[in-house]
């Protein structure tokens, strides 16, 4: 069964810092790996999605990298504003479930001005 | 609209009570789901609508709770007989397609949520 971690919890750091987000995941059997941000009362805005076939992602500030055979994700935010202070949540396709997706419990980010 | 639309945004009803949510998803996608999220919790799946059919309802928590989708496009959850245990925000996504293969690398979008309490 597939399980998906998200270390750290939460994380607060000074704004300007380049920070790492990580999410592992149990089975290597993904179609594909989505991170998204989730704000307080607001809905879930997604990033980045890496297929299964890719390395990483790219999107502004952004960077996402995939390395499927060790059941490991990053998200790099570089030069973090109090602006990214939100919840980060990656979630796996896996490949005998068309149409979930299975969670990680999301890393709380916090950042101080 | 350029994105997927729910209401109502905020929902306050009396136990016992039937409420319905509504989802617009993003025009052409054929893919449709429901999640929930209690406080504190991580997202739970509810439905998939692939079209205007549910491929999969298990996790639909009692019969208390069902969902349509009509046209493919709009889709409505109804829980019926609330419980203060239903309090959660339901959200909706969609995707241009939902099936595995070649074209499971679409993103899904997200609803802004309807933030449903019951007292």
């Amino acid at each position: 069964k597939q399980e998906v971690t998200q270390i750290p919890a939460a994380l607060s750091v000074p704004e300007g810092e380049n920070l790492v987000l990580n999410c592992s995941f149990t089975d290597s059997a993904i179609y594909n790996l989505q991170w998204f941000r989730q704000d307080p009362g607001k809905g879930l805005t997604s990033l980045l999605l890496i297929q299964s076939s890719q390395r990483e992602q790219t999107s502004g500030r952004l960077n996402a990298s995939l390395d499927k055979s060790s059941g490991r994700s990053t998200l790099y935010i570089a030069a973090s504003q109090p602006g990214d202070s939100a919840t980060y949540l990656c979630a796996v396709r896996p490949r005998d479930s068309n149409y979930q997706l299975i969670w990680g419990a999301g890393t709380k980010l916090i950042i101080k001005p | 609209g350029a994105g997927v639309s729910q209401s109502p945004s905020n929902k306050v009803t009396e136990k016992g009570k039937d409420v319905e949510l509504r989802c617009d998803p993003i025009s052409g996608h054929t893919a449709l789901y429901w999640y929930r999220q209690s406080l504190g919790q991580g997202l739970e799946f509810l439905i998939y609508f692939q079209g205007n059919s549910a491929p999969d309802k298990s996790g639909l928590p009692s019969d208390r709770f069902s969902a349509e989708r009509t046209g493919g496009s709009v889709s409505t959850l109804t829980i019926q007989r609330t419980q203060q245990e239903d309090s959660a925000v339901y959200l909706c996504a969609s995707s241009l397609v939902g099936w595995g293969g070649p074209f499971s690398g679409n993103t899904i979008y997200f609803g802004e949520g309807s933030w449903l309490t019951v007292v």
